[in-house]
């Protein structure tokens, strides 16, 4: 039973550039989280996701930042015109319907903007 | 005051001893408590989850809940080198789906 999968592991995008970060929950999960992680700070919570449904998006900043989980396929986490304070960890976790505190995470993507 | 406080370390103990890990919270409206480990540079993985108040054992980890301290604990007994790790403890309100609210983590290393 394959986990939660994210790709890229590792993307680095020059400033101004985009970046998209795809999550693929586990099997029988329909509710998807998007989390950062910046050096020396915790995890912190960004959207809430479930198929073709934004949930809640509190922790999502306001400008350049977009999420989906679109029908088919994976969910998206799309940052445009990438910044340096952008350069972080992005993890994505699953759950299972019944149980947003049985939250389990993927292998994460590490952004580098250059 | 932040929502969950957690000692960043680092904690160094030997191999077998007793492992003590804690967080402290100030939204006495989260119900569930949970506790990752990370490995570096790796995701974190689920160690256990508890309801409200109470004690939950799993192998050599258990996990306590103090709702009337806001308190949470975990302990890892017999501690090994590859309990090696930074440990989040993880909080959420009760809900299908809701965010987790994570300490800082706390970085633990185990010496043999």
């Amino acid at each position: 039973n394959a986990g939660v999968m994210q790709n890229p592991r590792h993307l680095v995008r020059r400033r101004g550039q985009e970046a998209r970060l795809r999550c693929s929950p586990m099997k029988g999960h329909s509710h998807v989280y998007w989390y950062r992680q910046l050096p020396e700070e915790g995890l912190k919570f960004m959207v809430y996701l479930q198929k073709e449904n934004i949930i809640d998006e509190s922790g999502m900043p306001k400008e350049r930042f977009s999420a989906e989980f679109p029908k088919e396929g994976p969910s998206i986490l799309r940052i445009q015109q990438v910044v340096r304070g952008d350069s972080a960890a992005y993890f994505c976790a699953s759950s299972p319907p019944q149980g947003a505190y049985e939250q389990y995470f993927g292998p994460g993507t590490r952004l580098t903007v250059t | 005051q932040k929502e969950v406080e957690q000692d960043p370390g680092p904690l160094s103990v030997p191999e077998g001893a007793i492992v003590s890990l804690n967080c402290t919270y100030s939204n006495s409206a989260f119900q569930y408590f949970m506790w990752y480990r990370q490995y570096s540079r790796k995701g974190p993985e689920l160690l256990m989850y508890t309801y409200s108040s109470g004690n939950k054992e799993d192998g050599r980890f258990t996990a306590q809940v103090d709702k009337s301290s806001k308190y949470i604990s975990l302990f890892i007994r017999d501690s090994q080198p590859s309990d090696s790790a930074t440990y989040l403890c993880a909080m959420s309100l009760p809900g299908a789906g809701t965010a987790l609210i994570f300490g800082k983590g706390t970085t633990l290393s185990v010496s043999s």
